[in-house]
């Protein structure tokens, strides 16, 4: 059983294209992120929608823009790609308790800018 | 801010050897604290965590006990195999949809 999912899971693409990553969640969960990951594995949390609001939008250049349809689809669109664009983007989901969130991620799409 | 900080990687074991990661972590009041790792090619599971001072979570083999005099959640495990090789986060969350990560730290385990 697939919690949370991304498609696809490798993107090539040359500069200055626009192309959009997919994620759903079959959790059940209100809350879904974006999130960034370099060659160095440093993760940098992009966006976060809570019921399709948006939540946490960190500095990120408006080229990125998130798209919430539903609370269990989160789509991530960008436009004009740049070089500094190629990394790991991962989707994720949390489901509140008393005391923390709790995030499940989705596999990663590999995205490489040439 | 509140920040996490992780012993720079990467770690090189050998099989059945002694694990420490260390983690400390800097924030205003007491957050919840876990331990993620990340398997190569694939993204991050939630390994362990504690909610309060002094919890210990385990998992796996893997423990870590939530140190509030020192701010420190530092993971341990008494004997690491080959499957262990993975990047190890630690994060900490205060009960909003905001988790911070450490820089992560890169475990490797030879036969």
């Amino acid at each position: 059983d697939t919690a949370v999912s991304q498609t696809p899971k490798y993107l090539v693409t040359q500069m200055g294209n626009d192309k959009s990553i997919k994620c759903e969640q079959n959790l059940g969960h209100d809350t879904m992120y974006w999130y960034k990951q370099d060659s160095k594995k440093f993760l940098k949390i992009m966006f976060s929608y809570n019921n399709k609001e948006l939540i946490i939008n960190e500095t990120v250049p408006n080229r990125f823009s998130p798209k919430s349809p539903d609370k269990a689809h989160l789509n991530l669109h960008i436009n004009s790609l740049e070089l500094g664009d190629s990394a790991v983007y991962f989707c994720a989901s949390s489901q509140q308790t008393i005391l923390y969130y709790e995030q499940y991620f989705g596999p990663g799409t590999r995205l490489t800018v040439t | 801010g509140n920040s996490v900080t992780q012993m720079e990687g990467p770690v090189t074991l050998s099989e059945e050897a002694f694990l420490t990661i260390n983690c400390t972590y800097t924030a205003t009041g007491y957050p919840s604290l876990f331990w993620y790792v990340q398997y190569p090619g694939e993204g991050l599971q939630l390994l362990l965590k504690a909610t309060k001072a002094d919890d210990k979570g385990s998992n796996k083999g893997f423990e870590a006990t939530y140190r509030k005099e020192t701010t420190s959640f530092h993971l341990e495990k008494g004997s690491v195999q080959v499957s262990d090789s993975a990047v190890y986060f630690c994060a900490l969350n205060f009960g909003n949809e905001k988790l911070t990560f450490g820089t992560g730290t890169r475990l490797t385990i030879i036969p």
